[in-house]
């Protein structure tokens, strides 16, 4: 069965500075990576994702994620965080186009000013 | 582009209640999933729908029940509610084999039960 792991619950960065968010998952055979991002009170949006090909994937408002296969790693960066990346972030995981997408407990970042 | 639609928005319950989550897609979307989130513990599947007439437990399926009433809806029933069931619920809804399989959200129903 495939799992989510992220392994920082809470993230404070002061504002401009750099950001990674870490994610890894288990999983025996190969995989679709997702990171979404949750602003409070709304749904999950859809930042970034990754399916075949490059292992750099880059997403919406600046977010990149690099997918590492032999660390089983899918850890979210950005180079210069804003107030309004204040958030709670998902990594996720799913075999195929039609299985289930299993979700990570997620990371709250804080941007402080 | 309404995307996934769900109804009510918040909802408070009795104990021992009934009450079913509504949940509707407009992008033909073969798959169809509802997601239980709680603080701490991320988002939690409680069931799926792999296509139109198919259904299965996810991780959390006590005492709740799914029907996927046609391709575009997807309903979620509390039969009697406990407080174990305040949460926040989610709908989402995937294209399905041979597509790209990120999921959309919908906006959520926030359900408290007293």
């Amino acid at each position: 069965a495939q799992s989510v792991t992220q392994l920082d619950s809470q993230v404070p960065v002061f504002e401009e500075a750099p950001v990674e968010l870490r994610c890894n998952y288990s999983s025996s055979v190969s995989v679709y990576l997702f990171w979404y991002v949750q602003y409070p009170n709304q749904g999950l949006q859809l930042l970034l994702k990754y399916l075949s090909g490059s292992t750099l994937v880059k997403g919406i408002n600046g977010f990149e994620a690099e997918f590492n296969k032999s660390q089983t790693s899918f850890h979210l960066r950005k180079p210069s965080v804003h107030i309004s990346d204040t958030a709670e972030y998902f990594c996720a995981v799913t075999k195929t186009s039609y299985d289930k997408v299993i979700f990570g407990p997620g990371t709250s970042l804080s941007v402080i000013p | 582009n309404a995307g996934v639609t769900q109804t009510p928005k918040f909802q408070v319950l009795k104990t021992g209640q009934s009450m079913t989550l509504q949940c509707a897609q407009d992008m033909n979307h073969n798959s169809m999933y509802w997601y239980r989130q709680d603080p701490g513990m991320g988002l939690r599947l409680i069931y799926y729908s792999a296509s139109e007439g198919t259904t299965d437990k996810g991780e959390v399926p006590n005492g709740y029940n799914v029907s996927r009433l046609n391709k575009r809806e997807f309903s979620l029933r509390l039969e009697s509610a406990a407080p174990s069931q305040t949460s926040v619920y989610f709908c989402a809804s995937s294209a399905g084999q041979g597509s790209s399989p990120e999921a959309f959200f919908g906006q959520g129903t926030r359900l408290t039960v007293v």
